[in-house]
């Protein structure tokens, strides 16, 4: 079975210019999150959506960053600018998410941002 | 969901020595799952606990949840090279979100 599938695995840009970042979901998986992962702040939830509609986005850095899920089996993550503090790997992951409590959480393999 | 805060930050052991990390909270935890993340991987689900007192096993790892559900930890017997990575433990507040510690690092000198 795939997994949670990410894409681009590795981006390299400069500053200023708009990055997306994608993600596919398990199929039949209801929740979706993305993660921002680096040395200094570990593991961030940036936000999460259930059945597409984004729930909690308090962790969104600010108004550069946006995210959409259009459908099931779909979300991006755009940066726009982009600034090199941005520079990180972010993950996207998805979980049942029908029970309300907590399920496990499958993780992309991630994309590695470097924002020159 | 709650803060978890992990100790110790960084672990260097020898091959085929213990190794045990603590995950603590302030207030009680509803559940608390383990995660590990391989360098350069992403994170992988490894055990979920939610009873008070509970104790699971999977090989040589072994995972606790606090009696009174503020604190777990995973020990590793006799480590291996291959359990080099990071461990997470996330608090599930019984929303859908997870709140993930800092994760402690281990690395296993051969």
């Amino acid at each position: 079975d795939a997994g949670v599938i990410q894409s681009p695995r590795h981006e390299v840009t400069e500053m200023g210019q708009e990055v997306t970042l994608r993600c596919k979901p398990i199929s039949g998986h209801n929740s979706l999150f993305w993660y921002r992962q680096t040395m200094m702040r570990g593991l961030e939830l940036l936000i999460y959506f259930n059945n597409n509609v984004p729930i909690d986005d308090s962790g969104m850095p600010e108004d550069r960053f946006s995210a959409k899920m259009p459908n099931a089996s779909f979300s991006t993550l755009k940066i726009q600018p982009s600034e090199p503090r941005d520079s990180a790997v972010y993950f996207c992951a998805s979980s049942i998410g029908t029970s309300g409590s907590t399920d496990t959480q499958y993780f992309g393999p991630g994309t590695r941002l470097t924002v020159l | 969901g709650q803060q978890v805060m992990q100790i110790p930050q960084y672990q260097h052991v020898q091959e085929g020595e213990d190794f045990t990390t603590y995950c603590n909270s302030s207030t009680t935890l509803s559940n608390i799952q383990w995660y590990k993340q391989r360098p350069g991987g992403h994170p992988v689900f490894l055990i979920q606990l939610v009873k008070s007192g509970e104790v699971k096993k999977q090989k040589r790892l072994t995972f606790q949840f606090g009696e009174a559900k503020k604190n777990s930890s995973l020990h590793i017997t006799a480590t291996q090279t291959t359990d080099v990575g990071t461990y997470f433990c996330a608090n599930g507040a019984g929303s859908y979100q997870l709140t993930f510690g800092k994760g402690t690092k281990l690395s296993v000198i051969p």
